[in-house]
């Protein structure tokens, strides 16, 4: 069974950082792109970033871009993202989900960015 | 980016009804396209992928077809648990892009 556990969300200040974390088992991790996508709360979900198979590309949302790093690690079948100058627009539920088309997706963690 | 353009935006519905919701994307997306559901609290729940493929152990009652600019996804019958807001979803060209989604009441 496909599973992607995410963590690490939590309240944040603006300007403040997190690293959220996905765990992921049922699945060749290696041979799937991954993602992380969000959704503001009563919002429709929105993309944020990609990563390809070997890290060999990389893609974000442009509303993220230079804010967030997206990474992976292939040994320990996990997917990261390094989120850094928070803003208070950045507060959603954020989902990693596997594969080019995001087919599955984890439960997802609450980042809530606010002064 | 590839624009979603989902209808309609809510419906009221009954247990029992055929309900359907389309999506039309700004650009041919081939087949390219998912359908979620997604209940309050949630995650999105792939039900069909492709367009018109329908994800392991969903029900039958759902269906999805087209393909290039125009799909549809259809509910035969309408169950009490099907009450929840769906999206599509193109993944042909980055960024991933949704509909704004369909939200189902209960008349």
């Amino acid at each position: 069974e496909v599973q992607l556990v995410e963590s690490g969300g939590g309240p944040v200040k603006p300007g403040g950082s997190l690293r959220l974390s996905c765990a992921t088992s049922g699945f060749t991790f290696s041979d799937n792109s991954m993602n992380w996508l969000r959704q503001a709360p009563g919002k429709g979900p929105e993309w944020v970033s990609s990563i390809s198979t070997t890290s060999g590309h990389i893609y974000y949302a442009d509303s993220v871009r230079g804010r967030f790093t997206i990474s992976r690690d292939n040994a320990k079948s996990s997917l990261s993202l390094q989120m850094t100058s928070l803003r208070v627009e950045d507060t959603a539920v954020y989902y990693c989900a596997r594969g080019g088309g995001a087919q599955h997706w984890g439960q997802g963690t609450l980042v809530t960015v606010s002064s | 980016d590839i624009q979603m353009t989902q209808s309609p935006s809510s419906l009221s519905v009954s247990v029992g009804d055929r309900v359907t919701i389309t999506c039309q994307a700004s650009q041919d997306i081939k087949n390219y396209l998912n359908w979620y559901q997604q209940k309050p609290g949630k995650a999105p729940k792939v039900l069909i992928y492709d367009a018109s493929n329908l994800e392991t152990g969903v029900p039958s009652r759902f269906s999805g077809s087209g393909s290039g600019t125009y799909f549809t996804f259809t509910i035969t019958s309408l169950q009490p648990e099907d009450i929840a807001t769906y999206y599509c979803q193109q993944f042909d060209i980055l960024p991933l892009t949704f509909g704004g989604g369909t939200k189902l009441e209960i008349k």
